[in-house]
């Protein structure tokens, strides 16, 4: 089965320019998340999806920020415009989540933004 | 959130025994036991989870004290491949379970 699957792999974008991330959940899977991780603040969770409604984005930082997932197989993380602090791996997870149920998440391999 | 605490890091060898303490004194009757763990330049992966008994998978077995306010991974045969952080999460089957918060971990490093 393939995993979760996240492109790009690498981004190296200059300050200011728009940053798109993509996410392709694990098919059947209903929720799914992404995370950022950087060595200051670890991993946090920004926003997740449940049958491709936000349920919760209080982690979303600022409104340069932006989610979406028009369908059950795709997401997107937008960041417009990019800042140099953006600069972080961003992980996507999905999980066959049901309420009182303790599904798994899977991750896929991340996104390594680089603001210069 | 009730929080865990996890020593930062660890050091085994290849072939033995591994126990990875985690404590969560302030755990609540409706939190589960989580356990991750991120190889390097890989997102985490989910290793086991458990409420109140003793749990084993083919990856690792997890140790739940009877009070329930402290656990332990347990990977009976380390390998270098194990060499990765380990995170310890509590979830809240009745509010929020669908989040996962994470801590700083535990790195786990592998001796030849």
């Amino acid at each position: 089965d393939a995993g979760v699957i996240q492109s790009p792999r690498h981004e190296v974008t200059e300050m200011g320019q728009e940053v798109t991330l993509r996410c392709k959940p694990i098919s059947g899977h209903n929720s799914l998340f992404w995370y950022r991780q950087t060595m200051m603040r670890g991993l946090e969770l920004l926003i997740y999806f449940n049958n491709n409604v936000p349920i919760d984005d209080s982690g979303m930082p600022e409104d340069r920020f932006s989610a979406k997932m028009p369908n059950a197989s795709f997401s997107t993380l937008k960041i417009q415009p990019s800042e140099p602090r953006d600069s972080a791996v961003y992980f996507c997870a999905s999980s066959a989540q049901e309420f009182y149920s303790n599904q798994p998440q899977h991750f896929g391999d991340g996104t390594r933004l680089s603001i210069l | 959130d009730a929080k865990t605490t996890q020593p930062n890091s660890m050091e085994s060898n290849e072939e033995e025994p591994v126990h990875l303490p985690c404590n969560h004194s302030t755990i609540s009757g409706t939190d589960y036991i989580h356990w991750y763990r991120q190889l390097p330049s890989q997102g985490p992966e989910y290793v086991i989870h458990g409420l109140t008994s003793n749990v084993n998978n083919r990856m690792a077995s997890l140790a739940i004290a009877e009070d329930r306010k402290s656990s332990t991974l347990i990977l009976h045969r380390a390998t270098l491949r194990d060499a990765a952080v380990y995170y310890c999460i509590l979830r809240d089957l009745v509010q929020g379970a669908q989040k996962l918060v994470f801590g700083q971990g535990t790195r786990l490093t592998i001796n030849p």
